[in-house]
């Protein structure tokens, strides 16, 4: 079984404060999707990162894939109310079935 | 315009009723996918679809048929329908598998 194991599970911060999720595998993925979920939506892609070592930015989150391709993080500096929310992170076993296997998600709260 | 929709939003239903979860997307995807979201929001892939051919089926119960009539569509029936069947499904499509969009989901509960 394919298992992407997603840590912290649960986060509850003051704003300002940075954080940090991570994914972790035994698997080697062709690719590693991040993604937020809001109440009663569906998951929006934030960033893919393809290679190993890759370091994506957007805006106040960094994205990181591992050198062997088997995990990744998610940082965020100085959190903010908005930054709220289900993340999850998602591997793609193959690019030819487009498998994606979940982490278990991170819910993010907040605080002002 | 909404890229992936799917309807109903939300399914009330008894348990042994038969139901349809409808998808369709217009973004002119090949593939289109279903996936199950449980209580502790952990998201599963269940099957999916390039040009209308089945491309992954996962160990789901045979009560689940998914059927592609074109490739903007990819309907998800649902047989004999039991308490443990209680979840959020979401439809997907993507060009690129790097690239998923996601509907917002149909909320099933099973009584």
């Amino acid at each position: 079984t394919q298992l992407l194991e997603q840590s912290p599970q649960f986060l509850s911060i003051q704003e300002g404060e940075n954080l940090t999720v991570y994914c972790n595998s035994s698997s080697v993925f062709s690719s590693l999707q991040w993604y937020r979920q809001e109440p009663g939506e569906g998951p929006v892609l934030l960033v893919t990162v393809v290679t190993g070592g890759e370091v994506k930015k957007l805006k106040r989150l960094t994205f990181q894939f591992g050198d062997a391709r088997k995990d990744s993080s998610l940082h965020i500096t100085a959190a903010q109310p908005g930054d709220t929310g289900l993340y999850l992170c998602a591997g793609l076993l193959s690019s030819n079935t487009g498998k994606l296997i979940f982490g278990q998600g991170t819910t993010l709260q907040v605080k002002p | 315009d909404t890229a992936v929709s799917q309807t109903p939003k939300y399914l009330v239903t008894q348990m042994g009723n038969d139901k349809s979860i409808k998808c369709e997307q217009n973004l002119g995807h090949d593939t289109m996918y279903w996936y199950k979201q449980d209580s502790k929001k952990f998201l599963k892939i269940m099957f999916s679809y390039n040009n209308k051919e089945l491309i992954i089926n996962e160990t789901v119960p045979n009560r689940f048929s998914p059927k592609s009539p074109d490739k903007a569509h990819l309907n998800l029936h649902i047989n004999s329908l039991e308490l443990g069947d209680s979840a959020v499904y979401f439809c997907a499509s993507s060009q690129d598998p790097n690239i998923q969009y996601f509907g917002a989901g149909t909320r099933l509960s099973v009584l």
